[in-house]
């Protein structure tokens, strides 16, 4: 999973800012998925990419949380007007196929303070 | 029905030992069935993973046994070592649309020297 980059590592925001959170899938992999771990829990999916499209976004908060796989750059993430429940870890997974095994990032940890 | 129920929530063995996690599902849709292996501050990293095709897959001390009419699955881990203190997850998707996963909430593992 060291394929997928993630950046940053760590973001700090305070609440009603913005947080963007990126996503490099591996090289080859034209599909993402986003997923977020709330502390002590399971990861909860969020939404799956293709480039320039959204294929399935059933499990994206309907307000403030926006995302996008531009034809060229990485994948991002944006939450916009940050608040304390938005604290977690947010793990993105690059697929090379619609039916292919997706591999995990090391993920971005939001804490909004 | 779209929920992976996992058990126990934590485990404690001796070096040596066989722990053993249990997941079940409702939604008979599922046809993919990974587990994930997490240490602190890193992405779910893919350990084994089974289709319903199959009772029981092995992969080095790893043995996923899979129950299809209970709607059971199981992960063993044979000689647990210290090094596999860690958090599992199971998953479970439906190939035949993504590679999207219902996760299970986890199980904190902890191997004694």
């Amino acid at each position: 999973n060291a394929g997928v980059m993630q950046n940053p590592r760590h973001l700090v925001r305070r609440r009603g800012q913005e947080a963007r959170l990126r996503c490099s899938p591996m090289k080859g992999h034209s599909h993402v998925y986003w997923y977020r771990q709330l502390p002590e829990e399971g990861l909860k999916f969020m939404v799956y990419l293709q480039k320039e499209n959204i294929i399935d976004e059933s499990g994206m908060p309907k307000e403030r949380f926006s995302a996008e796989f531009p034809k060229e750059g990485p994948s991002i993430l944006r939450i916009q007007q940050v608040v304390r429940g938005d604290s977690a870890a947010y793990f993105c997974a690059s697929a090379s196929g619609r039916n292919t095994e997706a591999f995990f990032g090391q993920g971005t940890r939001l804490t909004v303070v | 029905q779209q929920q992976v129920k996992q058990s126990p929530q934590s485990l404690i063995v001796q070096k040596g030992g066989i722990p053993i996690i249990n997941c079940a599902y409702e939604n008979t849709a599922f046809d993919y069935f990974p587990w994930y292996q997490q240490f602190p501050g890193k992405g779910p990293a893919l350990l084994i993973a089974i289709r319903p095709d199959v009772s029981e897959k092995k992969e080095g001390r790893f043995t996923i046994s899979f129950n299809k009419s209970a709607k059971q699955f199981s992960l063993h881990i044979m000689d647990s070592q210290p090094g596999d203190s860690a958090t599992y997850f199971c998953a479970a998707s439906m190939t035949s649309g993504t590679y999207k996963y219902i996760f299970g909430t986890g199980t904190r593992l902890k191997v004694l020297a």
